[in-house]
């Protein structure tokens, strides 16, 4: 089994600020790590994802590190704004498994104030 | 492009009612598919996958039952929903085997049992 463990659980940053997620998980046989954005009522979204023959990977305003050697990685916001409150969850890939399982955080709810 | 649709968007159910919710892919085909459930305030609970036609995986022993009766579509099934059964449930698809692929939602169903 693969444990993800994601924190802060809620987040509050003022608009233009920067908004940092952590997750740790324990093994995985596949390097894929994902990022979902969730808006209430609505299905989470693929946001962004890494595959750590990088140690980052920069989409616009979003930001994923990854530390394997701690099986760390994190989502960095900068430049956050009220659009980007919503719930967001990392992901990481089934220890054993060639099925595409993911194990998911908890989540955080992000709130931008304006 | 590939959709996925579910539906109905929302749902009210008395207490032993029989429950069903479809999930229909498009644009792909032999796409893994799974069932998840979400709880107010926390993370995606995977209930069943699917890997092809009448193949199905349980991850968790409850009241519910899936099936794979064509090969995009999924259907998520209860004989007598029980008040626990309330929740937002989520299905998604993955592109074939792997462990590093994404997976993408669709814009779940909210149950609530009366």
């Amino acid at each position: 089994q693969q444990q993800v463990k994601q924190s802060p659980q809620s987040l509050i940053v003022q608009k233009g600020g920067i908004s940092i997620i952590n997750c740790a998980y324990e093994n995985t046989a596949f390097d894929y790590f994902p990022w979902y954005q969730q808006f209430p009522g609505k299905g989470p979204a693929l946001l962004i994802a890494i595959r750590p023959d990088v140690s980052e990977k920069k989409e616009g305003r979003f930001t994923i590190s990854f530390n394997k050697s701690a099986k760390q990685f994190s989502l960095h916001i900068m430049d956050s704004q009220p659009g980007d409150s919503a719930t967001y969850f990392c992901a990481a890939p089934d220890r054993g498994s060639t099925l595409g399982r993911l194990y998911f955080g908890r989540g955080t709810q992000l709130t931008v104030w304006p | 492009s590939q959709t996925i649709h579910q539906w109905p968007a929302t749902l009210v159910q008395p207490v032993g009612s029989p429950l069903s919710l479809e999930c229909t892919v498009e644009g792909t085909s032999n796409p893994n598919l799974y069932w998840y459930r979400q709880a107010a305030g926390r993370g995606l609970q995977l209930l069943f996958y699917s890997v092809g036609i009448g193949q199905i995986s349980s991850e968790v022993p409850q009241n519910l039952s899936a099936s794979r009766p064509q090969d995009r579509q999924f259907i998520l099934s209860s004989k007598k929903l029980l008040l626990s059964d309330s929740g937002f449930y989520l299905c998604a698809w993955s592109g074939g085997a792997g462990g590093n692929q994404p997976q993408h939602f669709g814009d779940g169903t909210r149950l609530s049992i009366l």
